[in-house]
Order: C-alpha cells, then sequence, then structure tokens
C-alpha cells in the first residue's frame, strides 16, 4: 500500500515570498491533517479536513497560512508571505476517519525562509 | 489545553543496555496516547496505540504501557538500529483527532 506522499521534500526561499506544498494521502483515508515541525519540537497540528471540509484550523496563522483539499482527496498548503519563522519541516498525515486511531504521516518537507 | 512532557530529552545506551523513556500527560479525557519513532529527514511512524490505564502493547524489543499519568516505552537489549526519536502524543475528549505531541526522546544505541 502506498504512503502518503509530499511534494517538494525541500524548499529555499526568501522572506516574504511566497510557497506551496501538496499532500496526497493514502487512498482511503477520509481524514488529512497538517503539521509544522520546528527542529527539536514535536509536530504541531495546523490544520485537518474530514473529506474536504475543515475540522479544526485553530492553531493556522490566517493571515499568512492557507489550506484546501479539492475533491476530499489531494491538499495544499499555503505560505504567503513567509516569515523567518516559518523554516520548519511541515507534514502531512491521514487516518482513515475522525473517531481515532493512528495516523500516518509523510515524509516532510523542509522550509528554509532565509 | 492538552500537555506532554518527555523525558530524557536524549539517551544513550550500549547495545543490550535495558531502559524506558517517560511520558507524562495532562489531558481532559483521554481517547488515546501514540508512540511514534521518527528517523531523521523522515515522518513519524506510528508504533502504538494505548486507550485505558494498564493497558500494555509490545513489539520486538519494544514495549508500551500506561497509567492514568504517564506512559512508559521500555526498550529491552536494544540494538543500533533502535537509535531514533521517539514521540509521545495524545488525543482528548475536545480535541477531534487531534494530537498534542511532546518534544521527544532522542535515543542512541552504541555498540
Amino acid at each position: 500500500e502506498a504512503g502518503v506522499a509530499q511534494s517538494p521534500r525541500y524548499k529555499i526561499i526568501e522572506k516574504r515570498q511566497s510557497v506551496a506544498f501538496w499532500c496526497n494521502p493514502i487512498s482511503g483515508h477520509a481524514t488529512l491533517y497538517w503539521y509544522q515541525q520546528i527542529l527539536g519540537q514535536g509536530p504541531k497540528l495546523l490544520i485537518q479536513f474530514q473529506n474536504n471540509g475543515v475540522v479544526d484550523d485553530s492553531q493556522l496563522p490566517k493571515d499568512r497560512f492557507s489550506a484546501e483539499r479539492l475533491k476530499g482527496v489531494d491538499s495544499t498548503l499555503k505560505i504567503q508571505p513567509a516569515k523567518l519563522e516559518d523554516s520548519a519541516v511541515y507534514l502531512c498525515a491521514s487516518s482513515i476517519g475522525l473517531a481515532g486511531g493512528e495516523q500516518y504521516f509523510g515524509p516532510g518537507t523542509r522550509l528554509t525562509v532565509t | 489545553e492538552d500537555q506532554v512532557t518527555q523525558s530524557p530529552e536524549a539517551l544513550r545506551l550500549q547495545e543490550g543496555e535495558s531502559s524506558s523513556l517517560n511520558c507524562s500527560y495532562t489531558v481532559s479525557g483521554l481517547r488515546g496516547l501514540f508512540w511514534y519513532r521518527q528517523d531523521p529527514g523522515k515522518g513519524p511512524e506510528f508504533l502504538f496505540t494505548l486507550y485505558s490505564a494498564g493497558e500494555e502493547k509490545e513489539k520486538e524489543r519494544l514495549k508500551a504501557t500506561l497509567t492514568k499519568k504517564e506512559s512508559f516505552l521500555h526498550i529491552t537489549a536494544p540494538k543500533p538500529e533502535d537509535s531514533a526519536t521517539y514521540l509521545c502524543a495524545v488525543t482528548g475528549q475536545g480535541g477531534g483527532n487531534k494530537l498534542t505531541f511532546g518534544t521527544g526522546t532522542q535515543l542512541k544505541v552504541e555498540l
């Protein structure tokens, strides 16, 4: 079974530029998550989708971050404009549903903002 | 707000030297406690889910246990390939399926 796919794997941008990340979850997984992992810390949830609806975006900096999940499958996360403190690994995860149970993570996108 | 604290931050073991990692948590109505392994440059890999105090799960050299306040990940006779960062996370009643992670324990097993 194919795992969670993410691209790109690495991205370097200058502050105030924009960037987008893409995620393809495990087939059949209705719930998709975007996490931010700063070096030396655990992942922090940014946004959670159930199919193509948002379940939780309470920790998403909405003035600069946006995310969508069209057709309830793939998802994109965008940052515009980027700040130095956005340098982190952005992880996408998916799970079968909302009722609990394990989440499966992709390899992440390492973003460096200079 | 759910909170997870892991200790120690880093642990160095000799091959075959058993030890335990600690995860203490504060959550409103625990729905699940999760252990993940994360290798450098990769996303977290699911290991275990524990749902209630007294529950135990085992996988190869790893055994996870749960009490009402903390969880332990016991590593028996570790090998160098067990070297990784081990992350603990919880989901609570009010958080949907949101995982709140600790900062992890970085384990290095040496020959």
